[in-house]
This record gives structure tokens, sequence and C-alpha cells, in this order.
């Protein structure tokens, strides 16, 4: 099992470039999350799915869109990039939201907006 | 003010030393305790996870938790260089929202 994968592990945008981040998951979870990492503020929920073709919003949603066409992806959406968007973009799978249903992540995507 | 508040260190330590870590929180709403430990470059992992006062030992892992006081914390005994990463405690209300802290970024010198 690869768990949770994350394209790409790198980006660079430009201030207005839109871009696609994709994550794949083969356990067969039901709940999907993207968050996002920054110095001093831990993780911060972006949008979250509860099943196929289902999306949420999290903490922080604005200037992100998320798509959930299969249940083993989930895309995470900018489409005109901001320099404070400059993060590591984290997603995540579980099998349910169970309070204690462990939440498996990804290796993270790097992005940096000039 | 953040609700879960957490020191994000550096912290420095020499092997077979006593980690202890701790995250502070003001909703008394939040139940449900984890922490997580994140190597460099990678995601976090589900170290541990309580959810009663008191102690749970995993190990060389005890994780601590004061609802009175709102205060919860890690301690990792005999540490080892491979214990060198950044711990987040994380923490789930009774609606089943997860907050994380920020993370304590911990070396072990060999």
């Amino acid at each position: 099992n690869a768990g949770v994968t994350q394209t790409p592990k790198f980006r660079v945008l430009k201030t207005g470039q839109s871009m696609t981040l994709l994550c794949a998951q083969d356990m067969n979870h039901e709940y999907m999350y993207w968050y996002r990492q920054d110095p001093g503020m831990g993780l911060r929920l972006i949008h979250y799915s509860v099943g196929e073709g289902t999306t949420a919003k999290g903490e922080v949603p604005d200037g992100y869109n998320v798509s959930r066409l299969k249940k083993q992806n989930f895309l995470l959406g900018l489409e005109s990039a901001a320099p404070s968007q400059t993060s590591v973009y984290f997603c995540a799978s579980s099998y349910t939201s169970g309070v204690f249903d462990e939440q498996f992540f990804g290796p993270g995507t790097r992005l940096t907006v000039l | 003010q953040k609700e879960v508040e957490q020191d994000p260190g550096p912290l420095s330590v020499p092997e077979g030393a006593i980690v202890s870590l701790n995250c502070t929180y003001s909703n008394s709403a939040f139940q449900y305790f984890m922490w997580y430990r994140q190597y460099s470059r990678k995601g976090p992992e589900l170290l541990m996870y309580t959810y009663s006062s008191g102690n749970k030992e995993d190990g060389r892992f005890t994780a601590q938790v004061d609802k009175s006081s709102k205060y919860i914390s890690l301690f990792i005994r005999d540490s080892q260089p491979s214990d060198s990463a950044t711990y987040l405690c994380a923490l789930i209300r009774n609606d089943y929202k997860l907050s994380f802290g920020a993370g304590t970024t911990v070396t072990v010198r060999a």
C-alpha cells in the first residue's frame, strides 16, 4: 500500500497563476482532508470531504476550491495564487470521522508563490 | 487567542534525557487528545491518543491530561536521536472539530 500520496512535491508559482494539487489514497477511506501548515500556526483545515462527490469548508477555505470526483482522489485548486498561499499543503484521509479514527497524512506539497 | 497553545521550542536535549512537551487550551469543549509526530519534510503520524484525565503509557512515551487545568503533556523517556522530530498536540471537541497545536521541534543530541 502506498498510503496517501501527493503530487507535486514542490511547486513555484507567480502571483495570479493557477494550479491543482492532487491527493490519492489507496486505503478505501471515506474521509479526506486538505490542510496547510505555516510556521507558528500549526495545521489548519482548508476543505474536507466525507465521501465521493461531497466537499465542505474548513477553517481557512478562501482562495481554494476542491473536488472529490472519485473516492480515492481529492483535488485542491488555487484559481489565482497569492503570496499568502505560500505554505506546505498536506492531504490526509481517514476511514470515518470517529473521535480516534486516525488521520493518515501524505508527505506534503511545498508551494511558493512569488 | 488561539484555541490551542503550544510552545514551538526548539528543544535540544542529550540522548537519554526525558523530554517534556505540553499544550494548553482554553475551551472546555475539548474532550479528546492526541499527539502526532512529524519528521522533517514528512507528514504527521499519530503517536498516542487519550480522552481521560491522568496518564497513558506506551513504551517510552507517556501522555498526561489534566482537564481541570486544561493542560496536556507528552513525556519521552530515555530519548533517542531517532526521536528528533516536531511533536504536535491535536485536540478534538465534543462536536468532533479538530484543532492542532503549532508543534514543538525536538532535537536529541547523540
